[in-house]
């Protein structure tokens, strides 16, 4: 299994931009969450899916970020436009809803600089 | 509002002695509380977890203790090995309808040799 996936690594981008953010979580987990770390707030929930529907969006800051699952298999993360106060690390995660106490698996993460 | 508070932001240890790592919650209702463990550039990983109807579980060198009355856990590590060094992610879940890991803000070990 090769965990899960996320692209870019790393996403430079001038203030104002689109950005986009994808996810390919593990084969069979049913449950996908989007997490940005900062220093002051550490991981920091923005939304997660069951079964590709959005449960919780409470933590989205505000109406430039955006997300959606398609399928069980592929979530995007957009923020438009970027500000210079995105940039941070954001975390994918998925995990199958029932199993609780084993956690989330989560992939590398994308570094995000808008400038 | 948070709702999982680990107020230290670091900790330096000498090898092979023991690590305590602290994490407090305001949530009653949480009833699972893990840790996870975070190297640079990768991405947090599952370390260990308890259940709250628990106060003790062990896995190896590591433990982690939960005091209900007092809403609060700990993560200790014995002995403790310069490759410990990293972030500890507290978290904890509601396994109810919302089941979501709320996390810490994280504290960054450092083991030295």
């Amino acid at each position: 299994d090769a965990g899960v996936i996320q692209s870019p690594r790393h996403e430079v981008t001038e203030m104002g931009q689109e950005v986009t953010l994808r996810c390919k979580p593990i084969s069979g987990h049913n449950s996908l969450f989007w997490y940005r770390q900062t220093m002051m707030r550490g991981l920091e929930l923005l939304i997660y899916f069951n079964n590709n529907v959005p449960i919780d969006d409470s933590g989205m800051p505000e109406d430039r970020f955006s997300a959606k699952m398609p399928n069980a298999s592929f979530s995007t993360l957009k923020i438009q436009p970027s500000e210079p106060r995105d940039s941070a690390v954001y975390f994918c995660a998925s995990s199958l809803a029932l199993r609780v106490g084993y956690g989330y698996t989560f992939g590398s993460g994308t570094r995000l600089t808008v400038v | 509002d948070q709702q999982v508070k680990q107020n230290s932001p670091s900790l330096s240890v000498q090898e092979g002695r023991i690590s305590i790592l602290n994490c407090d919650y305001t949530n009653s209702m949480f009833d699972y509380f893990l840790w996870y463990k975070k190297y640079p550039a990768e991405g947090p990983t599952f370390l260990i977890s308890i259940s709250s109807i628990k106060d003790k579980n062990e896995d190896g060198r590591f433990t982690v203790f939960l005091n209900k009355s007092a809403k609060h856990l700990s993560l200790h590590i014995v002995p403790s090995q310069p490759g410990d060094s990293a972030v500890y992610f507290c978290a904890a879940i509601s396994s109810g309808n919302t089941g979501k890991l709320i996390f810490g803000q994280g504290t960054t070990l450092q083991v030295k040799p």
